[in-house]
């Protein structure tokens, strides 16, 4: 069964760091693009993070630029996002998501097909 | 940045009525990269069309997509009791707010 599962999501103070972890199995990992997308409570989806295959591609949402690092461990079927000076508005459901496309040398995705069912970061005093 | 603006916010429709689905692009956009979602309460997004009017795994053909540059839709030809939900447009980096289609 291909599967994303999120890991890593709690409570955290402004400021300080959280890292989080998605495991796939059931599919190829390192054939694929991966992504991180966020969904803040009651609203809508926003794209956070992609990485290529090889890692040779990456791209951030600017609202993270500079504050988030995404990374994936091919060898461990792992796909990573390292979230810093977190803020109360990064408080969402963080989704990781597999490229439709296999061997893109780009982040840019033409689709999502195989989604987590998230992990949960609060942000909070 | 290209922004993506649904319409309707939300639409009231009956089983078996037809719902169409709009979305906007601030710019031309790839037929390539134009995706559609669905999304039920406490569940993880669904695809459904990519490439503008390719159907994901799966989907049945009641749900279809069109479009190109910067106008395109998804239909739902019959509405079944299971279709109400919310629907995303997507194209890299950017989805759209969302369409909630909810039983009149």
């Amino acid at each position: 069964e291909v599967q994303l599962v999120e890991s890593g999501g709690g409570l955290v103070q402004p400021g300080r760091s959280l890292r989080l972890s998605c495991a796939a199995s059931g599919f190829t990992f390192d054939d694929y693009a991966m992504h991180w997308v966020r969904q803040a409570p009651g609203k809508g989806l926003e794209w956070v993070s992609g990485i290529s295959w090889n890692s040779g591609s990456i791209g951030y949402a600017d609202s993270v630029k500079g504050r988030f690092t995404i990374s994936r461990d091919n060898a461990k079927n792992s796909l990573y996002l390292q979230m810093n000076s977190l803020r109360a508005e990064d408080t969402a459901l963080y989704h990781c998501a597999k490229d439709i496309t296999r061997g893109s040398l780009s982040y840019f995705s033409y689709a999502f097909d195989i989604w987590g069912q998230g992990t949960m970061v609060t942000v909070s005093s | 940045e290209i922004v993506l603006t649904q319409s309707p916010g939300t639409l009231s429709l009956s089983p078996g009525e037809r719902a169409t689905l709009s979305c906007r692009a601030s710019q031309s956009v790839s037929s390539s990269y134009l995706a559609w979602y669905q999304q039920k309460p406490g569940q993880a997004p669904r695809l459904l069309i990519y490439g503008a009017s390719s159907r994901a795994t799966g989907i049945p053909d009641r749900f279809s997509g069109s479009g190109s540059g910067t106008d395109f839709t998804l239909t739902i030809s019959r509405l079944e009791p299971e279709d109400f939900a919310v629907y995303y447009c997507q194209q890299p980096r950017t989805f759209g707010q969302g369409t909630k289609v909810e039983i009149k």
